[in-house]
């Protein structure tokens, strides 16, 4: 039990456009989603909470409007990378919490900005 | 904030040793969790730890919450090479649905055939 799936794995896309990662929970409910940045050979760096039907809450030094986060339903929320610059190249990884079980972690998203 | 420290930052080791590494901080955790994370995935839980003096295994694996609950270490016997990867550690302050949980920044985990 407790699955996440994160898709894509990995995107490739040109500097300027928007890309939109998918974080879904397969078999349990989340009302809370985090959303994590990690750079190569560095820890996980929380970027913001997702919050099923309200505001996320981002982490200090996180844009908002560059890092668009929606979390509609119970299963799945969703990173949007707006105006992509090289320096967002990154591995997102999401996560959902199960009561004592602590962080379930998706697959992670390698996104590559050229 | 809370910050979680682990040593070492890294090792190299032979196929077949054992392995030991820890989690400490200045603050009290109620929960300590350690992750594997394998290169180019996201981290996979490996024990979690609720109780002060709670020692857990899981295979291979061993990890303890430390008597002051302010640290934890995990042990690995027999490393084989698919033991490979980061290690992370993370402590929970109080249980409610915010984010309460801190991530140490890991131990990176070589295994020499």
């Amino acid at each position: 039990g407790a699955v996440v799936s994160q898709h894509p794995s990995w995107v490739i896309c040109k500097s300027g456009t928007s890309v939109k990662i998918e974080c879904r929970s397969l078999d349990f409910q989340a009302t809370t989603m985090f959303w994590y940045r990690q750079f190569p050979k560095q820890s996980l760096m929380l970027m913001a909470t997702s919050n099923e039907g309200s505001k996320a809450t981002y982490e200090q030094g996180v844009e908002k409007d560059k890092f668009l986060i929606n979390h509609a339903s119970l299963t799945l929320s969703t990173l949007t990378v707006t105006s992509a610059h090289p320096e967002d190249s990154s591995f997102y990884i999401c996560s959902a919490r199960r009561i004592r079980t602590g962080y379930t972690f998706g697959s992670g998203t390698r996104l590559t900005v050229v | 904030g809370q910050q979680l420290n682990q040593s070492p930052q890294s090792m190299f080791i032979q196929e077949g040793e054992d392995v030991s590494m820890n989690c400490t901080s200045s603050s009290i955790f109620n929960t300590w969790l350690w992750y594997k994370q394998d290169p180019g995935e996201g981290p996979v839980l490996l024990i979690a730890l609720y109780k002060a003096g709670e020692l857990t295994s899981n295979g291979r694996l061993t990890a303890q919450f430390g008597i002051t609950r302010k640290d934890s270490f995990l042990n690995i016997s027999a490393s084989i090479p698919s033991d490979v990867g980061i290690y992370f550690c993370a402590g929970q302050l109080r249980d409610n649905y915010g984010q309460n949980f801190v991530f140490g920044p890991g131990t990176r985990l070589s295994v020499l055939p």
